[in-house]
């Protein structure tokens, strides 16, 4: 299988620093990435994806960059609040596949 | 709108006993698909359909089958429970059949093994 993992199983942050929470993939024909947020006790939830032809893509707070070279995916949240506190997992996708592959999560903790 | 909707939320078993866990969506989606997910190991795919009548074997498919006889459904069955299935489990769906859209998850079912 694919190799999807996180550098930092945890990180604890100040409310209303950036977060920055990276992945790296193994895989360089995998084709879509998509980051999700999981709060205690519920399924993950969709933050952003990004497809391979991009290298950055930007939604409400939160930015997905890609760095194809280096096989490398991150997550930046803005001005992180309590709300943000979940595990957030990273996801590829291979372009002959009907399989995702998740790596194995990150423990994000805002300290008021 | 339900989304994905995971039955039962909790269960206990004894070992060898056998049961179903329930996943129905209402988004009219093609992918359908059930996780596991453990302490340390993030989620690993069990099994997948990418329509009425298909399915397929992912990462973890060993103790576990699968059908899928509508859209709308895709029930998870443990024909003989063993304590190393003990674990969180999560079906999710999507409206690509390739995978290359986001999935939408339920909120699981909690699973021990006795």
């Amino acid at each position: 299988g694919e190799s999807v993992g996180l550098h930092l199983p945890t990180l604890s942050v100040q409310e209303g620093d950036n977060s920055i929470i990276n992945c790296a993939y193994s895989n360089s024909a995998s084709d879509y990435f998509i980051w999700y947020k999981q709060e205690s006790g519920k399924g993950p939830q969709f933050i952003i994806d990004i497809r391979s032809n991009m290298d950055k893509r930007q939604g409400q707070r939160v930015t997905v960059l890609l760095n194809k070279t280096v096989k490398h995916l991150s997550l930046q949240i803005a001005a992180t609040q309590p709300g943000d506190s979940a595990v957030y997992f990273c996801a590829e996708s291979l372009l002959t596949g009907n399989q995702f592959y998740f790596g194995t999560g990150t423990s994000l903790t805002v300290i008021p | 709108n339900a989304g994905v909707t995971q039955t039962p939320k909790f269960q206990v078993l004894k070992t060898g006993q056998s049961m179903t866990l329930q996943c129905a969506q209402d988004m009219n989606h093609e992918y359908m698909s059930w996780y596991r997910q453990d302490p340390g190991m993030g989620l690993r795919l069990i099994h997948y359909s990418v329509g009425a009548g298909i399915t397929d074997q992912g990462e973890v498919p060993n103790g576990y089958n699968v059908s899928r006889s509508t859209t709308e459904d895709f029930p998870l069955r443990l024909l003989s429970a063993a304590p190393s299935q003990t674990s969180v489990y999560f079906c999710a769906s999507s409206y690509d059949r390739q995978g290359t859209q986001p999935q939408h998850f339920g909120d699981g079912t909690r699973l021990s093994i006795l």
